[in-house]
């Protein structure tokens, strides 16, 4: 496993339809993050799992928003009923750390939403 | 909260020469991490370089400097002898050393464009 993978790479939808897109870590990493990207912005933080933990969330994480990571393997992102200010890239990274902060995230390709 | 400010959207530089991005963050604690990354288009993100704020020591790998400036509250990334390849979107981000999953902080970003 040579780096965190993410499906589908482009999704195009409807508004008011449900996605889900997919993360697999890097497999000895036991921490993986979620973060959006919107066109022109940094990355912004929308939730973080410790093994099958879901430790924090953000407060841009609607009711819409849920995220899984079952045995703290692979994790995954649903939308509920999306709207077009959803339309994003989706980010996911992983890490293998205990605590230290200094220990890099390694991101995968993220996932495009275009909510139509 | 912390914040990070890149105040410059866009960026250029020839082949070969140097150029310096900037960044400003504000925080309130003394021990925490800073970052760079590189996300040229359409490809995932990449550290560039990483700062560790209780070290003096400004860090260097290959090309690529930063110019940390504690008090100031700045972080600047040189990269000398410009390549066609570096021209991609750089991020500044900051991580607090507190707690063992804090989430990254990004900057906007700033887009580097390298001409020939």
């Amino acid at each position: 496993d040579t780096g965190v993978s993410q499906d589908p790479r482009h999704k195009i939808t409807k508004r008011g339809q449900n996605v889900t897109f997919r993360c697999d870590p890097i497999s000895e990493h036991n921490r993986l993050y979620w973060y959006r990207q919107t066109l022109g912005q940094g990355p912004e933080f929308l939730t973080y799992f410790q093994n099958e933990a879901q430790l924090e969330k953000s407060r841009l994480l609607s009711d819409r928003f849920s995220a899984e990571r079952p045995k703290g393997s692979f994790s995954t992102l649903e939308i509920q009923r999306t709207e077009q200010g959803d339309s994003a890239m989706y980010l996911c990274a992983s890490v293998r750390g205990q605590s230290s902060g200094a220990n890099v995230l390694t991101f995968g390709a993220g996932s495009r939403l275009t909510v139509l | 909260a912390q914040t990070v400010t890149q105040s410059q959207p866009e960026m250029s530089v020839q082949e070969a020469e140097t150029v310096t991005l900037s960044c400003t963050y504000d925080t309130s604690e003394s021990d925490y991490y800073l970052f760079w990354y590189k996300q040229p288009p359409s490809r995932q993100m990449i550290l560039v370089i990483r700062q560790e704020a209780y070290k003096q020591q400004n860090a260097t790998e290959n090309r690529f400097s930063v110019n940390f400036q504690k008090a100031a509250k700045s972080f600047s990334l040189k990269i000398s002898d410009s390549q066609l390849g570096d021209a991609a979107m750089y991020f500044c981000a900051y991580r607090s050393a507190m707690g063992a999953g804090t989430a990254l902080i990004f900057g906007k970003g700033t887009t580097l464009s390298v001409s020939s």
